[in-house]
């Protein structure tokens, strides 16, 4: 079993939808990351949260430590978001970086 | 500000040959990260550097992979020799210190035939 689990592994939404990821994870951890990674391999850290939520523009990321689950939302979603959506934790212990698979979002026009 | 710089960016290579990377970090990070990523894998950190000391290397393939940081700036990485399925991408990334937000560069884009 993975340290960090997302879903949907895909996801396809008409523009304009709110969209959400989760994350859930099953180690301690320091801080949880939520990154993007567009066609062409760029990685960008959109956030790095290790309690309640934070908000950028469009974006939104919760985290509940008791539950060990975050969740990244997309609010009037656009194509130019679609790309991979990682999350990954920091565990609280050894400097072990763990990050799940990725959530493929495609939005179309 | 400029952000972290790699090259190079795609390199093809033939199994049991060497291959060096190299990374370019943010001005000012102590942090410095090497990651691969697999096709449809997420990134799996390979070695952490602080400064020029080694914080956490144990997902290095220490028989061919090694890596270095001799100035605390620069970084290379280096496989000799490539297998087959050290085809992925290789992600550097830095932060300004332990725990703080990473930024990561465009990846170098490496096929072992």
């Amino acid at each position: 079993k993975n340290e960090v689990e997302q879903s949907p592994q895909n996801l396809t939404a008409q523009e304009g939808e709110f969209i959400t990821i989760n994350c859930s994870y099953s180690v301690g951890i320091s801080a949880l990351h939520w990154l993007q990674q567009h066609p062409g391999g760029g990685i960008v850290s959109l956030f790095m949260l290790s309690s309640g939520k934070k908000k950028h523009g469009r974006l939104i990321a919760t985290i509940n430590i008791q539950e060990k689950h975050s969740s990244l939302h997309i609010t009037a979603s656009h194509p130019r978001d679609s790309a991979v959506y990682i999350c990954a934790v920091s565990s609280n212990t050894g400097n072990q970086f763990y990050f799940g698979t990725g959530t493929s979002l495609t939005v179309i026009p | 500000e400029a952000g972290v710089a790699q090259s190079p960016r795609y390199k093809i290579i033939e199994k049991r040959q060497s291959v060096a990377f190299w990374c370019n970090p943010i001005s000012g990070h102590a942090t410095l990260y090497w990651y691969q990523q697999i096709l449809g894998q997420g990134p799996k950190l390979l070695i952490q550097f602080q400064n020029n000391g080694v914080v956490d290397d144990s997902q290095l393939p220490k028989d061919r992979f090694s890596a270095e940081r001799l100035k605390g700036v620069d970084s290379t990485l280096k496989i000799q020799p490539a297998k087959l399925e050290d085809s992925a991408v290789y992600l550097c990334a830095s932060s300004l210190n332990l725990e703080q937000t990473q930024y990561f560069g465009p990846g170098t884009r490496l096929l072992v035939l």
